[in-house]
């Protein structure tokens, strides 16, 4: 496996769901995030996470909540969600936080909430 | 009104024609990263610029930063080119966030 993975790729889940997205990166990196992006809208940064520890939450509802247990995995742990937080949700990884890092994208779990 | 605006929002063209997308922005940056995402939801960073003009392939990228202002071309457009291209910037005060514009959504048509 190289780059960046998630799974699963595509995740539908009634409103009293419990589930999670994972994401994977081989590249050595010690800085994840998490993105939203919803139709005709711009990504939307949720959480950071640099050296395991979360640097930035997004004022994101708690309803999302993340795990990074190492520097090559994190998590978004999902239950009682509302119809409108189904979207794409994208993970992505960089050297470090602070300054200019180039991120690299994971292919996302396009995520239905019914 | 989004900090980073891109223009246009969608783009039709026929296979050969030469293509320019462009990315305005109303803050300081420290450097502006350009992204293409494909029908399947995966994002591949194109380029990174903070200055001048780069080049890869079919792919030439351009920024002025007076002008706070980029542009992204692409030569010789070809149907496997479409995709959804996305204008990001770093903040100059918000350390290693990325602003992103709404996206460019480009069909090449054979």
């Amino acid at each position: 496996e190289t780059g960046v993975t998630q799974t699963p790729r595509h995740l539908v889940m009634g409103m009293t769901n419990k589930k999670s997205l994972k994401c994977e990166q081989h590249l050595g990196h010690n800085a994840m995030y998490w993105y939203k992006q919803s139709a005709k809208k711009p990504l939307e940064l949720m959480f950071v996470y640099n050296f395991k520890e979360q640097t930035e939450n997004n004022s994101v509802p708690s309803r999302f909540s993340p795990e990074c247990p190492n520097s090559s995995h994190l998590f978004l742990h999902l239950h009682t969600l509302q119809p409108e937080d189904s979207a794409l949700y994208l993970c992505a990884s960089s050297p470090r936080t602070g300054g200019v890092n180039e991120q690299f994208f994971g292919p996302g779990t396009r995520l239905t909430v019914l | 009104k989004n900090e980073v605006e891109q223009s246009p929002q969608n783009l039709t063209a026929q296979e050969g024609e030469f293509i320019t997308i462009n990315c305005s922005y109303s803050v300081g940056i420290s450097a502006l990263h350009w992204l293409q995402q494909h029908p399947g939801g995966g994002i591949v960073s194109l380029f990174m610029l903070s200055s001048g003009k780069k080049k890869h392939g079919r792919l030439i990228a351009t920024i002025n930063i007076q002008e706070k202002h980029s542009s992204l071309h692409i030569t010789a457009s070809h149907p496997r080119d479409s995709a959804v291209y996305i204008c990001a910037v770093w903040e100059e005060t918000s350390g290693s966030r990325l602003t992103f514009g709404e996206g460019t959504q480009l069909t090449v048509n054979p």
